[in-house]
Parts: C-alpha cells; structure tokens; sequence
C-alpha cells in the first residue's frame, strides 16, 4: 500500500492562479481531510469528508474548494491564491477508528 | 479559538533526561486525545492516544497522563534521545455523526541534545 499520496510535492503560484492539490489514498478510507500548516499556528482543518459526495468546512476553508467524486481521491481546489494561502498542505484519511493517516505534504508558495 | 492550548512552544531536554509536554482543552465533549510526532519534511505520525476512562497510558518510553477534572494531558518522554528530536502536536477530538475532526495543539519543537 501507497498509503496518502500528495501530488505535487513543491508549488510556486503567483497571485490570483488557480490550481489542484491532489490526493489520493489506497486504504478504502471513508474519512478525508486536508490541514494547512503554518509556523506556530499547528494544524488547521480546512475541509474534510466522510464518504464520497459528502463534504464540509472545517476551521480555515475561505479561498478553499473539495469535492469527493471516489473514496480514493480528495483534492483541494485554490480557487485565486493569495500569499496568504503560502503554506504546506497534508492531506489525511482514516478509516472507522481514530488513527489518521497523513500524506508527506505539499509546500507552497504564493508570490 | 484554539481549542487545545499545547505549551512550551519549543522544549531543549538531554540525551537521557525527561520531555513533558502539556495541553489542554475546554470542551468537555472531546473523547479522544491523540499525540502526534512529526520530523522535519514529514507528514505527522500518531505516537500515542488515549481516552478520558483512563488515566494514563504508556507506550515504551512514551506516557500520556490524563486528568480528566482539571481538563489536561500531557506527554512524557522517559530517556530521551536525539533521535526524539522532532515537533509534537497534542490534539482532541469528539464523535458525532457527520464524522470528528482532530483539534491541534499549535506544537511543540522537542531537541534533545547528545
């Protein structure tokens, strides 16, 4: 098993692109969240979902879209970056119990 | 608002001394405290969890103490070692029925020097 797979690994946007973080799991877990992590603030949830077609807000999800189409994939969407979405990205899943898995991370940076 | 306040911000301990890390949370309906271990270029990784039933757990050189009244849990590291050297995030969560999320502390950068 792959465990979570985050794609890319490193990103630099200017302000106001768009794009795609993907991630992808191969452990047939229904629950998926993502987390932004910034110095000193520690993890913060920006969206996560229970089952494919179901998604919700967590803590920080201005400037942020998901969407479940599998339960294999959740990828989160940064409709116009702005510097202040610089950041790295995991992506996590779980499946029944509370253990989460998280993915390596996605660092990136909004000039 | 922070739910789970996780202090010292940054932790310096000897090779073979004792690391305690501290949080602790206001919502009483939190019924799973897990800590996270994350070295540098990582994702975090659960080192150990417990449940408020119970009031301590270890794991190898690895215990959570829990007190359930004054709403607080910590870490404790028995004989640390360098390898140890990495950044610790507390974190609680409920069940509900639309699926628990995990509340973070904001994290601790343990170094455990030779």
């Amino acid at each position: 098993n792959a465990g979570v797979t985050q794609t890319p690994k490193f990103q630099v946007l200017k302000t106001g692109q768009s794009m795609t973080l993907q991630c992808a799991q191969d452990m047939n877990h229904e629950y998926m969240s993502w987390y932004r992590q910034d110095p000193g603030m520690g993890l913060r949830l920006i969206h996560y979902s229970v089952g494919a077609g179901i998604t919700d807000q967590g803590e920080v999800p201005n400037g942020y879209n998901v969407s479940r189409s599998t339960t294999e994939d959740f990828p989160l969407r940064l409709l116009s970056a702005a510097p202040s979405q610089t950041s790295v990205y995991f992506c996590a899943s779980r499946r029944g119990g509370e253990k989460l898995f998280f993915g390596s991370g996605t660092q990136l940076s909004v000039l | 608002q922070q739910q789970v306040k996780q202090s010292p911000q940054s932790l310096i301990v000897q090779k073979g001394g004792i690391s305690i890390i501290n949080c602790a949370y206001e919502n009483t309906a939190f019924d799973y405290f897990p800590w996270y271990q994350q070295f540098p270029g990582k994702g975090p990784a659960l080192l150990i969890a417990i449940r408020p039933d119970v009031s301590e757990k270890k794991e190898g050189r690895f215990t959570i103490s829990f007190n359930k009244s004054a709403k607080q849990f910590s870490l404790h590291i028995m004989d640390s070692q360098p390898g140890d050297s990495a950044t610790y995030f507390c974190a609680a969560s409920r069940n509900s029925n639309s699926g628990y999320a995990l509340n973070f502390g904001k994290g601790t950068s343990l170094l455990v020097t030779p």
